[in-house]
């Protein structure tokens, strides 16, 4: 069975840092790029990040560029999330996702809430 | 970025109607278009892929047509668990993006 589960989301004061993971199990994990997409409260989906199989291509969405580094470790079958500088408007649930080889998203983690608040 | 617009935002219907539910975007992506629901509190959970492909385990009454810059979702006869949030996205240019959603309550 596909799994995977997100953690280390908190309350952090704005210009603050926290790091997500993503633990996965159930399929081979170096064989598909990842994906970390997000949801502010009570508002749609935005597309943050995503990291190829190997991590060798890497992309961002504008808004988090500088600030959030995307990184997986194949041994560990782990992605992760380092996000700094953090905002206000980055508050939000913080989805892990598998891309499918099409390139959709076919499996998604139960999300880590994020709130950046002083 | 390519922007995506979904129509409408909200959509009332009854159990056993059939729904259509439009996505546009601002440039030409191909067949590049996902379709996602997603209910309060959950994950989204993809339907359709490459804009026409039923994602496995999702109900025939689903269905994804369109190609270049407009899209349709289609719900052939609306059951009780399908009133939720609707959300088409592109991939293919980054960024990613995301319609605004449409959200499919009860009448």
């Amino acid at each position: 069975e596909v799994q995977l589960v997100e953690s280390g989301g908190g309350l952090v004061q704005p210009g603050g840092s926290l790091r997500l993971s993503c633990a996965v199990s159930g399929f081979t994990f170096s064989s598909y790029w990842m994906n970390w997409v997000r949801q502010a409260p009570g508002k749609g989906l935005e597309w943050v990040a995503n990291i190829k199989k190997d991590g060798s291509d890497i992309h961002y969405v504008d808004s988090v560029k500088g600030r959030f580094t995307i990184s997986r470790d194949n041994a560990k079958n782990s992605v992760y999330l380092q996000m700094n500088s953090l905002r206000v408007e980055d508050t939000g649930v913080y989805y892990c996702t598998r891309l499918q080889n099409d390139g959709y998203d076919d499996y998604w983690g139960q999300g880590t809430l994020v709130t950046v608040s002083s | 970025d390519i922007q995506m617009t979904q129509s409408p935002s909200t959509l009332s219907a009854s159990v056993g109607d059939r729904v259509t539910i439009t996505c546009r975007a601002s440039q030409s992506i191909s067949n590049w278009l996902v379709w996602y629901q997603q209910k309060p509190g959950k994950a989204p959970k993809p339907l359709i892929y490459k804009a026409s492909n039923l994602e496995s385990g999702v109900p025939s009454r689903f269905s994804g047509s369109g190609s270049g810059t407009e899209f349709t979702l289609t719900i052939s006869s609306l059951q009780p668990d399908d009133f939720a949030t609707y959300y088409c996205r592109q991939y293919n240019y980054y960024p990613y993006t995301f319609g605004q959603g449409t959200k499919l309550e009860i009448k």
